[in-house]
């Protein structure tokens, strides 16, 4: 995914908030999306949000869409232990028929 | 309902082997994505299918990977002969196909290949 770029490492405490940053180049994404990969385990979509939207709230998870900069960023409120992850930006190109990842971020939570 | 189920999970072989990797995607998606993740890089696309048709194979090194989904449902993605570099997590993917949908797409676990 070298059109999409990310910060490859965050250690928050727990309780704090997180907030993971990506930027991408491909103007024309319908969709923006986070995922979260666990250890040994696939990709789960966290969340997406539509290129006419700058922000989406759901539950301990906001997120924040620049389209003028091409900044997309994931803040989770309350972040638990339970949070450590890799956390993956990814926008939709071809139409939307495949997706761009970036390289992940991993998010390190401590007690 | 059951998710993207991906066989085997872990692979070790040897060099210039043959390596075979088996894919069932959610029941009723349409299209299939067959994805390279390298350590500590994301996933990279290697081939989409929209029912049996292979769209979008620009990514597939052809000269040793092949992949067939024959009756538009399970996939196998091939490498022969398989080289040390081609260690990686190999990730199917599938989604429902049409325009209006969100562009979501569903993972399996990866197959994890070692080549020594």
């Amino acid at each position: 995914g070298e059109d999409v770029e990310q910060s490859l490492f965050l250690s928050v405490r727990e309780g704090d908030s997180s907030v993971i940053n990506c930027t991408y180049t491909d103007s024309s994404s319908t969709y923006l999306y986070w995922y979260k990969q666990e250890p040994g385990a696939g990709l789960q979509l966290l969340t997406y949000i539509f290129s006419n939207m700058d922000m989406k709230q759901d539950q301990r998870l906001t997120v924040l869409l620049n389209k003028k900069d091409k900044h997309l960023s994931l803040r989770i409120a309350d972040t638990q232990t339970g949070d450590s992850a890799i956390y993956f930006c990814a926008e939709s190109r071809n139409s939307g028929y495949a997706l761009n990842f970036g390289k992940g971020t991993s998010l390190l939570v401590t007690p | 309902e059951a998710g993207v189920v991906q066989s085997p999970r872990y692979k070790i072989i040897e060099k210039k082997q043959p390596v075979a990797f088996w894919c069932n995607p959610i029941s009723g998606h349409n299209t299939l994505y067959w994805y390279l993740q390298n350590l500590g890089q994301g996933p990279e696309l290697l081939i989409r299918y929209e029912n049996e048709e292979a769209v979008d194979d620009s990514q597939l090194p052809k000269d040793r990977f092949s992949a067939e989904r024959l009756k538009g449902v399970d996939s196998t993605l091939k490498i022969q002969p398989a080289e040390l570099g081609d260690s990686a997590v190999y990730l199917c993917a599938s989604s429902p196909s049409g325009l209006s949908n969100t562009g979501e797409l569903f993972f399996g676990e990866g197959s994890r290949l070692t080549v020594l």
